[in-house]
C-alpha cells in the first residue's frame, strides 16, 4: 500500500495568512494525489484534484502543486471559514490512500 | 441538487450484519463509479470500497475483503454496503461519495451514517 505523510499534523495561524501543507507519498504517484477539507462534524469537500485542479466552486485562495512524491496546499489568506481538518489522498493504486490529516486552528 | 444520503447505520453485535444505503439524487448516477469511505471519530479517513458505474467492477480495502459486498441499483439511484461479520474495529462513521471521474477522487461525499459493533 501506498503511505501518505502530511506535515505539519497541525498548525496555529491567523486570519489572513499563508498556511502550507505538504503531503509525502511513499512511492511516485505522478500527479494522482488530492486534497479535501473537513470542518468538524461535517463530510469531507473536495478542494483539489490531480495535484493541482481547483474543484468547482472552492475559492481560488486554493491551490496545489506537486509530482511524483511531493505536494503542496496552499491557502493563500486564511480566512475564519478555513479553520478545518485537510487531508491529502492517493489516487494511483489500490487501496486508496489518504494522509493522516492536518488540523488547521486559529492562532 | 447534487446530494447523497446515507441510512442503514445503527449499533450491532460483533459478528452480525448490517446493510447501509446511500440515496443519490441531482445528478445521473448510473454514469459514475460510487465509494465508501469510513471514518473512526476523531481519527483519519480509510477509503473501503469502490464499485464501477455499472456495477461489474468492485474493489475492497484489505481490512474488509470478504467480509462486506458493495453493490449498486441504478433504477433506484442507491448504493448499498452489506456488511457481514461485523467486528469492533468497524466502528465507524462511514460515508458514500461520488467518483468525479472513474478513479480519481472523490468530489461529493453524503452526510455519513454511524455504525457501532458492540456487546
Amino acid at each position: 500500500d501506498i503511505q501518505m505523510t502530511q506535515s505539519p499534523s497541525s498548525l496555529s495561524a491567523s486570519v489572513g495568512d499563508r498556511v502550507t501543507i505538504t503531503c509525502r507519498a511513499s512511492q511516485s504517484i505522478s500527479t494522482y494525489l488530492n486534497w479535501y477539507q473537513q470542518r468538524p462534524g461535517k463530510a469531507p469537500k473536495l478542494l483539489i484534484y490531480t495535484a493541482s485542479s481547483l474543484q468547482s466552486g472552492v475559492p481560488s485562495r486554493f491551490s496545489g502543486s506537486g509530482s511524483g512524491a511531493d505536494f503542496t496546499l496552499t491557502i493563500s489568506s486564511l480566512q475564519p471559514e478555513d479553520f478545518a481538518t485537510y487531508y491529502c489522498q492517493q489516487s494511483y493504486s489500490t487501496p486508496w490512500t489518504f494522509g493522516q490529516g492536518t488540523k488547521v486552528e486559529i492562532k | 441538487q447534487v446530494q447523497l444520503v446515507e441510512s442503514g447505520g445503527g449499533v450491532v453485535q460483533p459478528g452480525r450484519s448490517l446493510r447501509l444505503s446511500c440515496a443519490a439524487s441531482g445528478f445521473t448516477f448510473s454514469s459514475f463509479g460510487m465509494h465508501w469511505v469510513r471514518q473512526v471519530p476523531g481519527k483519519g479517513l480509510e477509503w473501503v470500497a469502490i464499485i464501477s458505474y455499472d456495477g461489474r467492477n468492485t474493489y475492497y480495502a484489505d481490512s474488509v475483503k470478504g467480509r462486506f459486498t458493495i453493490s449498486r441499483d441504478n433504477s433506484k439511484n442507491t448504493l448499498y454496503l452489506q456488511m457481514n461479520s461485523l467486528r469492533a474495529e468497524d466502528t465507524a462513521v462511514y460515508y458514500c461519495a461520488k467518483d468525479r471521474k472513474w478513479l480519481e477522487a472523490f468530489d461529493i461525499w453524503g452526510q455519513g451514517t454511524m455504525v457501532t459493533v458492540s456487546s
